[in-house]
């Protein structure tokens, strides 16, 4: 069983273009979670997904990032318009089922580095 | 704000030896605590988790004490290894779906 997938590994954008990143779960997990880490940092939730929903979205800024997991496919999490600010490493999780909300499964994450 | 935070930022101990990691919270309502390592390039890795009901559970090699009283969370690992070598983060939830991370101690093994 193929653990959580996310692609790219590390991606470099440039100020102002758009940064997408894709997380496949864990084979019959439909509960993804995004997470942002900066450097010697905790991770800080960004938002919560099922399968064609967006949970709870409350940790995610109002502007230039938007998430989605639709019903076939990847979850993808989309930065418009990037900023430095932006360089982070981005982690997904997943989980099998909302009483799990606490077995959360990583990924790899992907290092966005915006120059 | 975080309400999970880290006592010590590095750890370093001999091998063989045994480490503790503490953490203090600061939300009376978290009912579930996590404990996840973290190496280099990779995402967390869970360890263990507690339950508020609980003051202690323990794994392979790992221990976790929740003292509710004081709002103090610590994982102990016995005989620490080289390959122990990492960071550790102590998280919380309070029922709903977003998981508090603290900030994370590292700790290093020596040989």
């Amino acid at each position: 069983n193929a653990g959580v997938m996310q692609n790219p590994r590390h991606l470099v954008r440039r100020r102002g273009q758009e940064a997408r990143l894709r997380c496949s779960p864990m084979k019959g997990h439909s509960h993804v979670y995004w997470y942002r880490q900066l450097p010697e940092e905790g991770l800080k939730f960004m938002v919560y997904l099922q399968k064609e929903n967006i949970i709870d979205e409350s940790g995610m800024p109002k502007e230039r990032f938007s998430a989605e997991f639709p019903k076939e496919g990847p979850s993808i999490l989309r930065i418009q318009q990037v900023v430095r600010g932006d360089s982070a490493a981005y982690f997904c999780a997943s989980s099998p089922k909302i009483e799990s909300v606490g077995e959360q499964y990583f990924g790899p994450g992907t290092r966005l580095t915006v120059t | 704000g975080e309400s999970v935070g880290l006592h010590l930022p590095t750890l370093s101990v001999q091998e063989g030896d045994n480490s503790i990691i503490n953490c203090a919270y600061s939300n009376s309502a978290s009912d579930y605590f996590i404990w996840y390592k973290q190496e280099s390039g990779k995402g967390p890795q869970f360890i263990i988790d507690i339950r508020s009901n609980m003051d202690k559970r323990q794994g392979q090699r790992v221990t976790v004490l929740l003292n509710k009283t004081v709002k103090h969370l610590s994982l102990q690992i016995a005989a620490t290894q080289p390959g122990d070598s990492a960071v550790y983060f102590c998280a919380e939830n309070t029922g709903g779906f977003k998981t508090i991370f603290g900030a994370g101690t590292r700790l290093f093994v020596k040989a």
